[in-house]
């Protein structure tokens, strides 16, 4: 199956520095993919979506200043997490479409995830 | 609005099979995703159904009812390992994902 890839697994970090999680495909292109945050005991909640050479689209209540997306190649999209706060400290997860499978069937492909801490 | 429905928390015994309900209202429908989730790990696709029906795969089912806005996960021969939250996502007109909480599965032996 696709693999997604994300680095780094686990970060800490001082409050007001800035974080950047990056999300590979590493078996297929992925013209989209997906930023996601979860909390303890939570669902996911969608952040933004990420389209290969576009501005990404951010969900509603998502700072686009404070989260910013770079989709600059078809199997790469980079978070970064500015001026981190404690509240930011979260599990990012990201997902990306398979291209190749075409529009009827939309598997999103899950990285293993990312722990950041702000301390 | 849309909206994802599942229970909370289930508790089953090991061997034992279990149904996990879904219900869903989203702004158009491409599909019923059923995701596994361990504690601290992304999720792991699990099923996916467009039309109505009950596809299988192996100790795993799933069914879909699209004018029902329904859809469940039944889980045979359970084992230890299948303690997880399992997540339902139906994908909208846009193609997103709209996520339920979860359903937390507790298996005893």
């Amino acid at each position: 199956g696709a693999v997604v890839s994300q680095h780094p697994s686990r970060v800490i970090c001082k409050s007001g520095t800035s974080v950047k999680i990056e999300c590979r495909s590493l078996d297929f292109q992925a013209t989209t993919m997906f930023w996601y945050r979860q909390f303890p005991k939570k669902s996911l909640m969608l952040m933004a979506t990420s389209n290969e050479g576009s501005k990404a689209t951010y969900e509603q209540g998502v700072e686009k200043d404070k989260f910013l997306i770079n989709h600059a190649s078809l199997t790469l999209s980079t978070l970064t997490v500015t001026s981190a706060h404690p509240e930011d400290s979260s599990f990012y997860i990201c997902s990306a479409l398979d291209s190749g499978t075409g529009i009827s069937y939309n598997e999103q492909f899950f990285g293993p995830g990312t722990r950041l801490t702000v301390l | 609005g849309q909206n994802i429905d599942q229970p909370t928390e289930m508790t089953a015994t090991e061997g034992a099979i279990v149904q996990i309900n879904c219900t869903y209202q989203t702004s158009g429908f491409n599909g019923l995703f059923w995701y596994q989730q361990h504690a601290g790990e992304a999720p792991t696709f699990l099923s996916y159904n467009v039309l109505d029906g009950l596809e299988e795969k192996g100790r795993f089912s799933s069914f879909l009812s699209r004018s029902k806005g329904y859809s469940y996960l039944l889980l045979k021969e359970l084992q230890m390992k299948d303690s997880a939250s399992y997540l339902c996502a139906a994908m909208d007109s846009n193609y997103q994902l709209i996520w339920g909480a979860g359903t937390k599965l507790i298996i005893k032996p």
